[in-house]
């Protein structure tokens, strides 16, 4: 089945960019959705369809997916977005969907 | 604004079934062509899916749970079931319901329960 594959791990300091990457075979052509899990709470989405916002989710969070590699990107980070960020896409080939191990992100 | 509400034991014995329900409110579980779904956390690890059931009854599952995962769905009572047989401390989990949007070869997942923790 389809693989994703995401960096444990991202530290950045507040008010830098934070840049999380979703690497999959030819990944350009399938549609990438990122969520946002807060430690102890439900994930939430915060990206869907590669680059779309959900209602209530900050302009500081972007997407985008090209080639093998999906990215979201988190502008003017802030300590309230530590939390670990999970990609996801759905695998035509079986019919479900498929989740990346997951980005930890530090703000430092 | 669509809310999932869940509940059900967090302690499952050995061998025997947890079991899980998923209360929508908010919205009409009958409306739309939604997969709601069930996604779970092993302690300190990422999501896995379950599987997913239509409002039609049709499900999807996780083939690697090899028939021991049931998803129902009571669209009179607005809500949707997890049923996982024979469990074992593998099982233990953080467990999560979640409405599935988009359509063929897009899903993603908004908004999620609480999530409930299920210890074997």
């Amino acid at each position: 089945s389809y693989v994703v594959t995401q960096p444990p791990s991202v530290s950045v300091a507040p008010g830098w960019t934070a840049t999380f990457t979703c690497g999959g075979d030819n990944i350009g052509t399938k549609r990438v959705n990122w969520y946002q899990q807060r430690p102890g709470q439900a994930p939430l989405l915060v990206i869907y369809y590669d680059s779309d916002r959900p209602s209530g989710i900050p302009e500081r969070f972007s997407g985008s997916n090209s080639g093998n590699t999906a990215t979201l990107t988190i502008s003017r980070v802030e300590t309230g977005d530590e939390a670990d960020y999970y990609c996801q896409v759905w695998d035509s080939s079986s019919d479900h969907p498929v989740f990346g191990g997951g980005t930890k992100l530090t703000v430092l | 604004q669509v809310q999932l509400q869940q509940s059900g034991p967090g302690l499952v014995e050995p061998s025997e079934t947890l079991s899980l329900t998923c209360t929508v409110s908010g919205m009409s579980v009958s409306s739309g062509d939604y997969a709601w779904t069930w996604i779970r956390q092993p302690p300190g690890k990422g999501l896995e899916w379950l599987g997913h059931v239509h409002y039609t009854g049709n499900t999807n599952y996780n083939p690697s749970f090899k028939n021991r995962v049931t998803i129902s769905i009571d669209t009179s009572k607005k809500y949707f079931s997890l049923k996982v047989n024979s469990v074992t401390a593998a099982d233990t989990a953080f467990y999560y319901c979640a409405r599935g949007l988009g359509g063929s070869d897009v899903y993603w997942f908004d908004p999620w329960g609480q999530g409930t923790q299920v210890t074997v």
